[in-house]
């Protein structure tokens, strides 16, 4: 099992522009989530998935970001446009809803808004 | 509004000793209360986790206890290694799996 993958593994970009962030969960599980993780805040819960259908987005920032499931084995992230405060280590995560409550969390997208 | 504080911020112990994190929560709906950890570069992931119907977990050198009326649980290390150096992270749910994270805890084991 590949196990979450994450792409790319680091993002450096320009203020204005925008980013996208990928994410392929494990085979089979039907919850995806998103996170974002820095130093003063912690890991926030952006946005979650339940069989690609977005459960509750209440933890995205603002109308720059927004993220699309379109099937099962695929999730993006994107935020137009970024902006230096949104610089953080962005989490991808899936969890199986037979098999218990643990989330298994991809390595991780270090993003850097200059 | 953070609904689950976690405490302390960091902490040292030496190889051998017991770490001990703790955690308090507000929601009373909570029911999943798991801990994760995280080295460097990589994602956190799950170490052990508990429901609210026992008051102790325990596997291998790592225990959870719970205390329901307080609102509060724990994270013991015992005979803490150097490879147990990371960031640990506590965490709540209710039925609908949206767990609420503590601001974690760098734990460094001395040798």
């Amino acid at each position: 099992d590949a196990g979450v993958i994450q792409s790319p593994r680091h993002e450096v970009t320009e203020m204005g522009q925008e980013v996208t962030l990928r994410c392929k969960p494990i085979s089979g599980h039907d919850y995806l989530f998103w996170y974002r993780q820095t130093m003063m805040r912690g890991l926030e819960l952006l946005i979650y998935f339940n069989n690609n259908v977005p459960i509750d987005d209440s933890g995205m920032p603002e109308d720059r970001f927004s993220a699309k499931m379109p099937n099962a084995s695929f999730s993006t992230l994107k935020i137009q446009p970024s902006e230096p405060r949104d610089s953080a280590v962005y989490f991808c995560a899936s969890s199986l809803s037979a098999g218990g409550w643990e989330q298994y969390f991809g390595p991780g997208t270090r993003l850097t808004v200059t | 509004q953070q609904q689950v504080k976690q405490s302390p911020q960091s902490l040292i112990v030496q190889k051998g000793g017991i770490s001990i994190i703790n955690c308090a929560y507000e929601n009373t709906a909570f029911d999943y209360f798991p801990w994760y950890q995280q080295f460097p570069g990589k994602g956190p992931a799950l170490l052990i986790a508990i429901r609210p119907d026992v008051s102790e977990k325990k596997e291998g050198r790592f225990t959870i206890s719970f205390n329901k009326s307080a609102k509060q649980f724990s994270l013991h290390i015992m005979d803490s290694q150097p490879g147990d150096s990371a960031t640990y992270f506590c965490g709540g749910a209710g039925n609908n799996r949206k767990l609420i994270w503590g601001l974690g805890t760098s734990l460094a084991v001395n040798p």
